[in-house]
Protein backbone atom coordinates (compact mmCIF):
# COMPACT_ATOMS: atom_id res chain seq x y z
CA UNK A 1 0.00 0.00 0.00
CA UNK A 2 1.24 3.51 -0.79
CA UNK A 3 2.14 5.75 1.95
CA UNK A 4 0.60 8.96 3.33
CA UNK A 5 2.53 11.31 5.41
CA UNK A 6 0.56 13.66 7.92
CA UNK A 7 1.77 15.83 10.98
CA UNK A 8 2.06 14.29 14.16
CA UNK A 9 -0.07 17.40 16.13
CA UNK A 10 -2.09 20.46 14.83
CA UNK A 11 -3.71 23.06 17.00
CA UNK A 12 -6.63 25.44 16.11
CA UNK A 13 -9.24 27.70 17.19
CA UNK A 14 -12.74 26.86 17.94
CA UNK A 15 -15.48 28.50 15.17
CA UNK A 16 -11.40 29.20 13.02
CA UNK A 17 -10.98 26.58 9.65
CA UNK A 18 -8.48 23.87 10.36
CA UNK A 19 -6.54 22.64 7.21
CA UNK A 20 -5.11 19.37 7.37
CA UNK A 21 -2.14 18.29 5.36
CA UNK A 22 -1.52 14.80 3.76
CA UNK A 23 1.50 14.23 1.71
CA UNK A 24 1.32 10.44 -0.45
CA UNK A 25 3.97 11.13 -3.15
CA UNK A 26 4.05 7.81 -4.11
CA UNK A 27 0.06 7.55 -4.92
CA UNK A 28 -0.70 5.62 -7.98
CA UNK A 29 -3.52 6.79 -10.63
CA UNK A 30 -5.86 3.79 -9.13
CA UNK A 31 -5.55 5.37 -5.70
CA UNK A 32 -8.38 6.92 -4.02
CA UNK A 33 -7.47 8.84 -0.88
CA UNK A 34 -9.93 8.77 2.18
CA UNK A 35 -9.79 10.28 5.54
CA UNK A 36 -11.24 8.83 8.60
CA UNK A 37 -10.98 10.59 12.16
CA UNK A 38 -11.21 8.59 15.94
CA UNK A 39 -12.69 10.68 18.39
CA UNK A 40 -11.33 10.14 21.99
CA UNK A 41 -12.96 6.63 22.78
CA UNK A 42 -14.61 5.55 19.89
CA UNK A 43 -14.16 3.81 16.34
CA UNK A 44 -12.68 5.46 13.34
CA UNK A 45 -15.46 6.96 11.27
CA UNK A 46 -15.74 8.37 8.21
CA UNK A 47 -14.99 11.54 6.94
CA UNK A 48 -14.68 12.17 3.07
CA UNK A 49 -12.85 10.41 0.49
CA UNK A 50 -12.10 11.69 -3.23
CA UNK A 51 -9.92 10.54 -6.46
CA UNK A 52 -9.00 13.72 -8.30
CA UNK A 53 -11.74 16.32 -7.93
CA UNK A 54 -12.29 18.27 -5.00
CA UNK A 55 -15.22 17.11 -2.60
CA UNK A 56 -17.18 18.70 0.13
CA UNK A 57 -19.78 16.97 1.72
CA UNK A 58 -21.48 17.85 5.20
CA UNK A 59 -18.43 17.30 7.41
CA UNK A 60 -15.39 18.62 5.16
CA UNK A 61 -13.69 19.51 2.20
CA UNK A 62 -11.50 17.51 0.39
CA UNK A 63 -9.07 19.56 -1.76
CA UNK A 64 -7.04 17.19 -3.81
CA UNK A 65 -3.06 18.89 -5.64
CA UNK A 66 -3.41 18.81 -9.17
CA UNK A 67 -0.68 16.15 -9.25
CA UNK A 68 -2.40 14.09 -6.17
CA UNK A 69 1.08 14.16 -4.33
CA UNK A 70 -0.60 15.54 -1.31
CA UNK A 71 -4.19 16.83 -0.02
CA UNK A 72 -6.14 18.98 2.51
CA UNK A 73 -8.96 18.19 4.58
CA UNK A 74 -10.70 21.47 5.30
CA UNK A 75 -13.07 21.64 8.67
CA UNK A 76 -14.39 25.04 7.82
CA UNK A 77 -15.67 26.36 11.48
CA UNK A 78 -14.16 24.10 13.74
CA UNK A 79 -15.65 22.49 17.22
CA UNK A 80 -14.56 21.09 20.04
CA UNK A 81 -16.20 18.23 18.46
CA UNK A 82 -13.89 18.11 15.95
CA UNK A 83 -10.76 17.12 18.28
CA UNK A 84 -9.71 13.72 17.28
CA UNK A 85 -7.14 11.81 15.40
CA UNK A 86 -7.21 12.45 11.77
CA UNK A 87 -5.97 9.94 9.90
CA UNK A 88 -5.42 9.75 5.89
CA UNK A 89 -5.25 6.86 3.79
CA UNK A 90 -4.73 5.77 0.13
CA UNK A 91 -7.33 2.90 -0.97
CA UNK A 92 -6.25 1.11 -4.19
CA UNK A 93 -8.60 -0.51 -6.32
CA UNK A 94 -6.09 -3.10 -7.39
CA UNK A 95 -5.38 -4.72 -3.87
CA UNK A 96 -7.31 -5.86 -0.67
CA UNK A 97 -10.02 -3.94 0.80
CA UNK A 98 -8.82 -3.27 4.07
CA UNK A 99 -7.58 0.31 4.86
CA UNK A 100 -4.13 0.46 6.61
CA UNK A 101 -4.55 3.32 9.17
CA UNK A 102 -0.51 5.75 9.82
CA UNK A 103 -0.44 7.45 12.84
CA UNK A 104 -2.14 10.51 11.91
CA UNK A 105 -2.68 13.75 12.96
CA UNK A 106 -4.54 14.58 15.98
CA UNK A 107 -5.82 18.06 15.77
CA UNK A 108 -6.84 20.04 19.36
CA UNK A 109 -9.25 22.30 19.17
CA UNK A 110 -8.89 25.29 21.61
CA UNK A 111 -12.23 27.24 23.03
CA UNK B 1 -24.26 5.33 16.31
CA UNK B 2 -22.40 3.36 13.13
CA UNK B 3 -25.21 0.40 13.22
CA UNK B 4 -21.73 -2.05 13.94
CA UNK B 5 -22.29 -3.68 16.95
CA UNK B 6 -19.44 -4.66 19.37
CA UNK B 7 -19.41 -7.05 22.77
CA UNK B 8 -18.33 -7.17 25.10
CA UNK B 9 -17.74 -3.65 25.56
CA UNK B 10 -14.88 -4.57 28.25
CA UNK B 11 -13.27 -7.91 28.84
CA UNK B 12 -10.72 -8.55 31.48
CA UNK B 13 -9.02 -11.89 31.74
CA UNK B 14 -5.69 -13.48 32.63
CA UNK B 15 -2.62 -14.18 30.38
CA UNK B 16 -3.12 -18.07 28.93
CA UNK B 17 -6.63 -18.00 28.60
CA UNK B 18 -8.93 -17.49 25.41
CA UNK B 19 -11.54 -15.13 24.62
CA UNK B 20 -13.96 -14.18 21.95
CA UNK B 21 -14.73 -11.00 20.50
CA UNK B 22 -17.91 -10.13 18.85
CA UNK B 23 -19.60 -8.36 16.01
CA UNK B 24 -22.68 -7.88 14.17
CA UNK B 25 -21.74 -5.69 11.39
CA UNK B 26 -24.84 -3.01 9.62
CA UNK B 27 -27.64 -4.58 8.24
CA UNK B 28 -26.67 -5.39 4.65
CA UNK B 29 -22.82 -5.11 5.20
CA UNK B 30 -21.27 -8.38 3.88
CA UNK B 31 -17.91 -7.85 4.38
CA UNK B 32 -16.38 -7.47 8.25
CA UNK B 33 -12.83 -6.35 9.43
CA UNK B 34 -11.31 -6.60 12.58
CA UNK B 35 -8.25 -4.12 13.64
CA UNK B 36 -6.34 -3.85 16.94
CA UNK B 37 -5.26 -0.79 18.44
CA UNK B 38 -2.69 -0.42 21.11
CA UNK B 39 -1.05 2.42 22.32
CA UNK B 40 2.76 1.69 20.82
CA UNK B 41 0.94 0.07 17.21
CA UNK B 42 -1.57 2.47 16.54
CA UNK B 43 -4.38 0.72 14.30
CA UNK B 44 -3.34 -2.73 13.36
CA UNK B 45 -5.23 -4.14 10.35
CA UNK B 46 -5.64 -8.11 11.31
CA UNK B 47 -8.04 -9.98 9.05
CA UNK B 48 -10.95 -9.34 6.64
CA UNK B 49 -13.97 -11.70 5.67
CA UNK B 50 -16.61 -10.84 3.06
CA UNK B 51 -19.81 -13.09 2.94
CA UNK B 52 -18.35 -16.11 5.13
CA UNK B 53 -15.11 -16.25 3.41
CA UNK B 54 -11.36 -15.19 4.00
CA UNK B 55 -10.66 -12.48 1.91
CA UNK B 56 -7.51 -10.63 3.10
CA UNK B 57 -4.63 -10.93 6.42
CA UNK B 58 -2.92 -8.97 7.85
CA UNK B 59 -0.81 -8.90 11.24
CA UNK B 60 -3.01 -11.02 12.75
CA UNK B 61 -1.16 -13.98 15.24
CA UNK B 62 -1.32 -17.44 14.80
CA UNK B 63 -2.43 -17.88 18.13
CA UNK B 64 -5.73 -15.46 16.59
CA UNK B 65 -8.20 -16.60 14.55
CA UNK B 66 -11.51 -15.32 13.07
CA UNK B 67 -14.89 -16.90 11.44
CA UNK B 68 -17.78 -15.13 9.64
CA UNK B 69 -21.25 -16.75 10.36
CA UNK B 70 -24.39 -17.30 7.90
CA UNK B 71 -25.79 -14.42 9.92
CA UNK B 72 -23.17 -12.33 8.85
CA UNK B 73 -21.81 -11.95 12.76
CA UNK B 74 -18.33 -12.08 12.72
CA UNK B 75 -16.21 -13.50 15.92
CA UNK B 76 -12.30 -12.76 16.92
CA UNK B 77 -10.83 -15.63 19.08
CA UNK B 78 -7.83 -14.81 20.63
CA UNK B 79 -5.59 -17.64 22.44
CA UNK B 80 -2.88 -18.29 24.92
CA UNK B 81 -3.19 -14.69 25.94
CA UNK B 82 0.02 -12.77 26.20
CA UNK B 83 0.31 -9.51 28.32
CA UNK B 84 0.84 -7.48 25.26
CA UNK B 85 -2.24 -8.65 23.27
CA UNK B 86 -4.13 -6.00 25.69
CA UNK B 87 -5.67 -3.45 23.52
CA UNK B 88 -8.61 -2.20 21.63
CA UNK B 89 -10.06 -4.56 18.96
CA UNK B 90 -11.91 -2.85 16.91
CA UNK B 91 -14.73 -4.54 13.76
CA UNK B 92 -15.54 -2.91 11.04
CA UNK B 93 -18.29 -3.60 8.44
CA UNK B 94 -18.84 -2.17 4.24
CA UNK B 95 -21.56 -3.50 1.72
CA UNK B 96 -19.20 -5.37 -0.37
CA UNK B 97 -15.92 -5.77 -1.26
CA UNK B 98 -14.52 -4.06 -4.47
CA UNK B 99 -15.00 -0.45 -4.25
CA UNK B 100 -12.61 1.31 -3.16
CA UNK B 101 -14.77 3.96 -2.53
CA UNK B 102 -16.79 2.78 -0.22
CA UNK B 103 -17.11 3.09 3.30
CA UNK B 104 -16.45 1.25 6.55
CA UNK B 105 -18.24 1.57 9.47
CA UNK B 106 -16.79 1.23 12.96
CA UNK B 107 -18.24 -0.36 16.18
CA UNK B 108 -17.02 1.20 19.46
CA UNK B 109 -14.38 -1.44 20.41
CA UNK B 110 -13.80 -4.43 22.82
CA UNK B 111 -11.37 -2.86 25.41
CA UNK B 112 -9.38 -5.99 26.28
CA UNK B 113 -7.08 -6.81 29.39
CA UNK B 114 -4.75 -9.07 30.03
CA UNK B 115 -3.49 -9.67 33.76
Amino acid sequence: DAKTTQPNSMESNEEEPVHLPCNHSTISGTDYIHWYRQLPSQGPEYVIHGLTSNVNNRMASLAIAEDRKSSTLILHRATLRDAAVYYCILRDVRGAQKLVFGQGTRLTINP
Amino acid sequence: DSGVTQTPKHLITATGQRVTLRCSPRSGDLSVYWYQQSLDQGLQFLIQYYNGEERAKGNILERFSAQQFPDLHSELNLSSLELGDSALYFCASSVAVGATNEKLFFGSGTQLSVL
